[in-house]
């Protein structure tokens, strides 16, 4: 199984739309937890932390669900700029200094 | 706002070269790291290092090799480049400690020919 597990999409949704996604991860004992946003042939950027009590950034939510071990990214009124891959990212135990990165969840938003 | 930059966007080498990778970040970070991402399988952690001439092994550091000599700089090198080392190199840094976010350089696309 792997540690953080996302799907891979793609999401294609009208702009104007709100699309969610969910991440799951493995390794309960983790403690950070983030959503990065990749576009096409560029870096990750971080687009946001993710706290226990859950938090907002404008149009974006991120929840965390702890008992489910599961993470959530909501997008509310999709911009055409929205379209990228998010990657789901979780801090490990074994060696705090790294962070496990998801595979992406690719969204599309169309006109 | 942080800067982490790297040597190459693009690179071509043969197969047997030996390569370097350079990356330098501005924000006095301790933390830096090396990733390899493939389509399919997300990003992969080679190497990282957390202080200076400090390296620890990520999950995929067969074929690499690293320095840090300076606080700022880390590099990647692949000893005798193979096809198989054809891929996006994804440099990182971090605040020191464990669980912070990582901010990336815009990356190395390396053929290996």
């Amino acid at each position: 199984r792997k540690e953080v597990e996302q799907d891979p999409g793609p999401f294609n949704v009208p702009e104007g739309a709100t699309v969610a996604f969910n991440c799951t991860y493995s390794n309960s004992a983790s403690q950070s937890f983030f959503w990065y946003r990749q576009d096409c042939r560029k870096e990750p950027k971080l687009l946001m932390s993710v706290y226990s009590s859950g938090n907002e950034d404008g149009r974006f939510t991120a929840q965390l669900n702890r008992a489910s071990q599961y993470i959530s990214l909501l997008i509310r009124d999709s911009k055409l700029s929205d379209s990228a891959t998010y990657l789901c990212v979780v801090n490990t135990m074994d060696s705090s200094y790294k962070l496990i990165f998801g595979s992406g969840t690719r969204l599309l938003v169309r006109p | 706002d942080v800067k982490v930059t790297q040597s190459s966007r693009y690179l071509v080498k043969r197969t047997g070269e030996k390569v370097f990778l350079e990356c330098v970040q501005d924000m006095d970070h301790e933390n830096m790291f090396w990733y390899r991402q493939d389509p399919g399988l997300g990003l992969r952690l080679i190497y990282f290092s957390y202080d200076v001439k400090m390296k620890e092994k990520g999950d995929i550091p067969e074929g690499y090799s690293v320095s840090r000599e300076k606080k700022e700089r880390f590099s990647l090198i692949l000893e005798s480049a193979s096809t198989n080392q054809t891929s996006m190199y994804l440099c990182a840094s971090s605040r020191p400690g464990g669980g912070y976010e990582q901010y990336f350089g815009p990356g190395t696309r390396l053929t290996v020919t």
